[in-house]
């Protein structure tokens, strides 16, 4: 069965700690995904990844960065974690031979008091 | 640039009535299409896809979706509801790179 896992299904965090997600896909995929999801607003790209060592900024990278030293895992990382970060974090994962079919995670639901 | 409009907030249906989530897209070439649905505090599953052929798409859990090309839409379908379908609903068009974009969701709602 393909697995996309994360690190905390919920987490809660203060203002201005560095908080790190940690994805893992079993899949040999070489496409990585973070989304945050709010309501109202939809899916949201943050930073995605076509191979290790490899990231590009998606359409709200402010106060993310990311990291892919495996192929496998994908991490999202907040550098002084905000009120306005508190979300449902979504992480992803595709390849070609499935026709970029992406496979998500279960979320992290991040709380930033 | 490939977009997706999903123009429907909401849908709400009787149970054992048809269902239809609507999605038109807009892409250059040939386009790759998706419906993912997700229950409260889950991720995106998937449901269903066309790539090629056959414009009639069936998937998981009694779902289908029939490609338009003229009309460019993809509207995801069932033929008898139920209260277990009641989730969010989302469509989505692979674009640029690798990547897929998402229309804005739908939530469903079934009404026993």
């Amino acid at each position: 069965d393909v697995k996309v896992t994360q690190s905390s299904r919920y987490l809660v965090k203060r203002t201005g700690e560095k908080v790190f997600l940690e994805c893992v896909q079993d899949m040999d995929h070489e496409n990585m995904f973070w989304y945050r999801q709010d309501p109202g607003l939809g899916l949201r790209l943050i930073y995605f990844s076509y191979d290790v060592k490899m990231k590009e900024k998606g359409d709200i990278p402010e106060g993310y960065s990311v990291s892919r030293e495996k192929k496998e895992r994908f991490s999202l990382i907040l550098e002084s974690a905000s009120t306005n970060q508190t979300s449902m974090y979504l992480c992803a994962s595709s390849s070609y031979r499935d026709s970029y079919e992406q496979y998500f995670g279960p979320g992290t639901r991040l709380t930033v008091t | 640039a490939q977009s997706v409009a999903q123009p429907e907030d909401q849908v709400n249906v009787a149970e054992g009535n048809p269902l239809t989530v609507k999605c038109t897209y807009s892409v250059s070439g040939n386009p790759y299409l998706f419906w993912y649905v997700q229950y409260p505090n889950r991720g995106l599953q998937f449901l269903l896809k066309y790539i090629t052929g056959d414009n009639l798409v069936k998937g998981s859990y009694g779902f289908e979706a029939e490609f338009n090309k003229s009309q460019t839409s993809f509207h995801l379908k069932k033929p008898s509801a139920l209260v277990s379908d009641s989730a969010l609903y989302f469509c989505a068009v692979k674009s640029a790179g690798n990547m897929l974009t998402f229309g804005g969701g739908t939530r469903l709602m079934v009404k026993p």
